[in-house]
C-alpha cells in the first residue's frame, strides 16, 4: 500500500501550546500536501511542500519535509480549540491523478 | 478555490437499495474525484470522474457497483448501487485544476446502511 501512515495517531494538548504530527510514506513523491477534516466532514486543504522545498509556513503553520527519510511534519503553533480536529497528510506517490491519504492524527486542544 | 455542493449530506439506507450522490461546483474544474472514507478510517480514492467518458476506477472498484456520470465540467454523480452495511462510509467529492495539486472537498455524505 502507498498510504502514508502518521503519528501520533491521537494527540490532546492544552490551549496554548504547540502540537506535532508526523508522517511517513514509501515511495518517492512530487509533493506533499496537509488536509484538515472537522467531525467527519470534507477535508480542507492546508498546506502543500513540493519534493525539492525543505520547510514551508502558513500563518501557525510549519510543515517540514525530509525526502531522504520520507517522511515529513506538521506544526501547530499555539493551538486552540478550534484546531481540534483530524488532520491527514497526501502523497501523490509520484502518480498522476492519485492522492494517498495517511492513516490521520485525531489533535483535540482542550481550552 | 472552488466552492463545492454535495447531497445529500447524509441517508439511512435499506440493504439492496441504491443511492446517487450529487457533487455540483460553483466553477468549471479540470478533475473531479470520488473519495470514500469507512468509518475511523482514511481516504480512498474510488474514480476519477471524467467529462463525456466512462470514470477512471481505482483497484477494488467497479462500474458496476459505483457508476458515475459528469455531464460537464461542473456536476457529477455517485451511485452507490445494491447496497449492504460494508458499504456505510462517508462519500466526498473533490475538485482541483491540476493533477496532484490541492484538492477542494464537498461536506461529504454520511451513509449508513441497514
Amino acid at each position: 500500500s502507498q498510504q502514508g501512515e502518521e503519528d501520533p495517531q491521537a494527540l490532546s494538548i492544552q490551549e496554548g501550546e504547540n502540537a506535532t504530527m508526523n508522517c511517513s510514506y514509501k515511495t518517492s513523491i512530487n509533493n506533499l500536501q496537509w488536509y484538515r477534516q472537522n467531525s467527519g466532514r470534507g477535508l480542507v486543504h492546508l498546506i502543500l511542500i513540493r519534493s525539492n522545498e525543505r520547510e514551508k509556513h502558513s500563518g501557525r503553520l510549519r510543515v517540514t519535509l525530509d525526502t531522504s527519510k520520507k517522511s515529513s511534519s506538521l506544526l501547530i503553533t499555539a493551538s486552540r480549540a478550534a484546531d481540534t480536529a483530524s488532520y491527514f497528510c497526501a502523497t501523490d506517490g509520484g502518480r498522476a491523478n492519485n492522492l494517498f491519504f495517511g492513516t490521520g492524527t485525531r489533535l483535540t486542544v482542550i481550552p | 478555490s472552488a466552492v463545492i455542493s454535495q447531497k445529500p449530506s447524509r441517508d439511512i439506507c435499506q440493504r439492496g437499495t441504491s443511492l446517487t450522490i450529487q457533487c455540483q461546483v460553483d466553477s468549471q474544474v479540470t478533475m473531479m474525484f470520488w473519495y470514500r472514507q469507512q468509518p475511523g478510517q482514511s481516504l480512498t480514492l474510488i474514480a476519477t470522474a471524467n467529462q463525456g467518458s466512462e470514470a477512471t476506477y481505482e483497484s477494488g472498484f467497479v462500474i458496476d457497483k459505483f457508476p458515475i456520470s459528469r455531464p460537464n465540467l461542473t456536476f457529477s454523480t455517485l451511485t452507490v448501487s445494491n447496497m449492504s452495511p460494508e458499504d456505510s462510509s462517508i462519500y466526498l467529492c473533490s475538485v482541483a485544476q491540476s493533477p496532484n495539486e490541492k484538492l477542494f472537498f464537498g461536506s461529504g455524505t454520511q451513509l449508513s446502511v441497514l
